[in-house]
């Protein structure tokens, strides 16, 4: 079983409407999680993080955390064509600097 | 704002070459990784160091070896290079925020080709 689980998509979402990334993990014990956009051919961009169970919300971001059920979501509100990227969930589990990233799910914004 | 920097973006090499492709950071980071990233995949981390001079292994190192010798800089080294080594190679950077909590932070990315 993976550490960090992503559908790879590609998931398509009209310009405007909300977009949902789920994300599972197995270790209990995970104490961060974080997200990260990657455009084609560039490195991963830090957009959120997140700690506590919950939602937290950065502008159009939200990145909401269940730890009883182990998932973490990201939802983009508005969603522009220049949200079109892949976004990586990733794992920490606490007293190691290590984070265990999942595959990716590629997001495609359509005009 | 935080800044990782590598050498090269693009690199080409022969079978068989010993290659180092190096990392540098600007904000004092105590930890410091190195990642391939295939398609399908995804990102695997390769070695990871958490203070001068210290190293420890990923969940890929075979193949590769690291040197710490300054806290800013971090070098992977490919002894000798071989065609599944072509990948794209990333760094990255990491502060705690908390006992717990690390945010890393990536550096360009290093695209190796090896023919």
């Amino acid at each position: 079983q993976k550490e960090v689980e992503q559908n790879s998509g590609p998931l398509s979402v009209p310009e405007g409407a909300i977009a949902s990334l789920n994300c599972t993990y197995s270790d209990r014990g995970s104490q961060s999680f974080f997200w990260y956009r990657q455009y084609s051919g560039k490195s991963p961009e830090l957009i959120m993080s997140i700690y506590s169970n919950g939602d937290k919300e950065d502008g159009r971001f939200t990145a909401q955390l269940n730890k009883a059920s182990q998932y973490v979501s990201l939802l983009i509100r508005d969603s522009q064509p220049s949200d079109s990227a892949t976004y990586l969930c990733a794992v920490n589990s606490g007293g190691y600097q290590k984070v265990t990233f999942g595959t990716g799910t590629k997001l495609q914004v359509i005009p | 704002d935080v800044k990782v920097t590598q050498s090269s973006r693009y690199l080409v090499k022969r079978t068989g070459e010993k290659v180092f492709l190096e990392c540098v950071q600007d904000m004092d980071h105590e930890n410091m990784f190195w990642y391939r990233q295939d398609p399908g995949l995804g990102l695997r981390l390769i070695y990871f160091s958490y203070d001068v001079k210290m190293k420890e292994k990923g969940d890929i190192p075979e193949g590769y070896s690291v040197s710490r010798e300054k806290k800013e800089r971090f070098s992977l080294i490919l002894e000798s290079a071989s065609t599944n080594q072509t990948s794209m190679y990333l760094c990255a950077s990491s502060f705690p925020l908390s006992s717990s909590s690390y945010e890393q932070y990536f550096g360009p990315g290093t695209r190796l080709t090896v023919t």
